[in-house]
């Protein structure tokens, strides 16, 4: 089943403790990506990946880091998370890209992020 | 930050009833798509449109693009209950690869 899955759905962590969010596509896209949601903002972009080993920074890259080392990963790093973090987290692949006229993203489940 | 803006906020209406969600936007863009959300989870994606086309339908769905006044409207037919949902749209363009969602609005259909 093509889908792009993230982990942990679920975490409660304290400020300053590092980690990361998992994301894997199955589906042999370029383009992944990373957003945050936050209510009566809608989905605010973090980071992209246009393939690997090429990133670049959406609106919101602060206090995050990413890494593409392969096609299907796209790690969400936190390195030292505070309370303004806690956020719902998507992950989102695409064949090729937004450059693309016909290109649609598809989206992992989400991971539900406090930071305390 | 460049970010889309759909209007209303929220909109409530009976089961049966059209639902016409709008959305603006700030730079040219390649394409916009709609897309769904329901409760929290992850979105789907509805209906794309290209820059080059005024309108376009999907089953209970059309989308309208007029890219002189940099706006889309989601109007869906016949609604039911289980449209009931959160509904963004979403631009490409405008420089560099980034991808940029508008606040949503939020769909009640009332049975």
């Amino acid at each position: 089943e093509a889908q792009v899955t993230q982990n942990p759905r679920y975490l409660i962590t304290v400020t300053g403790k590092k980690l990361t969010v998992t994301c894997s596509q199955n589906m042999n896209h370029e383009y992944m990506s990373w957003y945050r949601q936050d209510p009566g903002l809608g989905l605010r972009q973090i980071y992209y990946s246009m393939n690997v080993e090429v990133t670049d920074k959406g609106d919101v890259p602060e206090g995050y880091k990413v890494s593409r080392k392969e096609k299907r990963n796209f790690p969400l790093i936190l390195e030292s998370p505070s309370p303004n973090q806690t956020s719902l987290y998507f992950c989102a692949s695409s064949l090729e890209g937004p450059q693309f006229s016909t290109d649609t993203q598809y989206f992992g489940p989400g991971t539900r992020l406090t930071v305390l | 930050s460049q970010q889309g803006e759909e209007d209303p906020q929220a909109l409530s209406i009976q089961e049966g009833e059209n639902a016409t969600m709008n959305c603006s936007y700030k730079t040219s863009i390649n394409n916009l798509q709609w897309y769904r959300q329901n409760s929290g989870r992850g979105l789907v994606h509805l209906i794309l449109i290209r820059s080059n086309e005024r309108e376009k339908h999907s089953g209970r769905l059309r989308v309208t693009l007029d890219t002189s006044k940099k706006s889309s409207s989601l109007l869906i037919t016949a609604s039911r209950a289980a449209d009931t949902a959160s509904y963004f749209c979403a631009t490409f363009g405008g420089g560099g690869f980034k991808t940029i969602f508008g606040a949503g609005t939020r769909l009640f259909v009332k049975a």
